[in-house]
């Protein structure tokens, strides 16, 4: 069976300090992969997603990136975090758009 | 450009009572319409596909292409229906999947 894993659960970081959240998919190959950022009342954010190794689209200009350095695993990165880069962070994989699997989510609070 | 529109953040129904989530979306193409639920404390996961024409949970929906609308339905709710619903447009070929801004549905004993 597949399943996503999602780490860390929660951090706390100073601005200006970088960030490195990791996901991972077993049990499939070539999935689709998908990073959010969920907030309340502006719902799911797609932030990038990518459709396979070194293919990254960004859907929302910010202070974030996106990597994809091996099929199975995806990053969410940045060089310097700002106090607006505070959220829930998602990630998803799918084959195709048929169906989304999340992980169980980051919470980012940039003090 | 693809959107996602859910007009109501919050929706209230007393239990038995009839409810409705409402989605518009806005896409040149061929849209793949879904609603994914959120239940308290769990991951957030699909609940149906209007490809699929499927009843899942008692929930319905149906894609009206002339009113670009895609909205969530049950007869009767539930308390257990309880959660916060989204509603999503996908675009096959690009694989792009966008989310509304949700609407969490309580149900009232």
């Amino acid at each position: 069976s597949q399943t996503i894993h999602q780490w860390p659960a929660t951090l706390v970081q100073p601005v200006g300090s970088p960030l490195s959240l990791e996901c991972t998919v077993e049990g499939t190959s070539n999935p689709n992969l998908y990073w959010y950022r969920q907030a309340a009342g502006r719902g799911l954010q797609l932030l990038f997603y990518s459709v396979g190794i070194g293919q990254i689209s960004s859907e929302v200009p910010q202070n974030l990136s996106a990597s994809r350095p091996q099929d199975r695993q995806f990053i969410l990165s940045s060089k310097k975090l700002l106090l607006s880069d505070s959220g829930f962070y998602l990630c998803a994989w799918g084959r195709g758009i048929t169906e989304a699997f999340f992980g169980q989510g980051t919470r980012l609070t940039v003090v | 450009a693809q959107r996602v529109t859910q007009p109501e953040k919050l929706l209230s129904v007393f239990k038995g009572a009839p409810v409705e989530l409402k989605c518009n979306y806005s896409y040149s193409g061929s849209p793949e319409l879904f609603w994914y639920v959120q239940y308290s404390r769990q991951r957030l996961q699909l609940l149906l596909r209007h490809i699929s024409r499927e009843s899942i949970k008692g929930f319905t929906a149906d894609l009206n292409k002339g009113e670009t609308s895609f909205h969530l339905k049950k007869p009767f709710a539930q308390e257990e229906d309880s959660a916060m619903y989204y509603c999503a447009l996908g675009q096959g070929g690009s694989e792009k999947l966008v989310f509304g801004k949700g609407t969490k549905l309580t149900v009232n004993p």
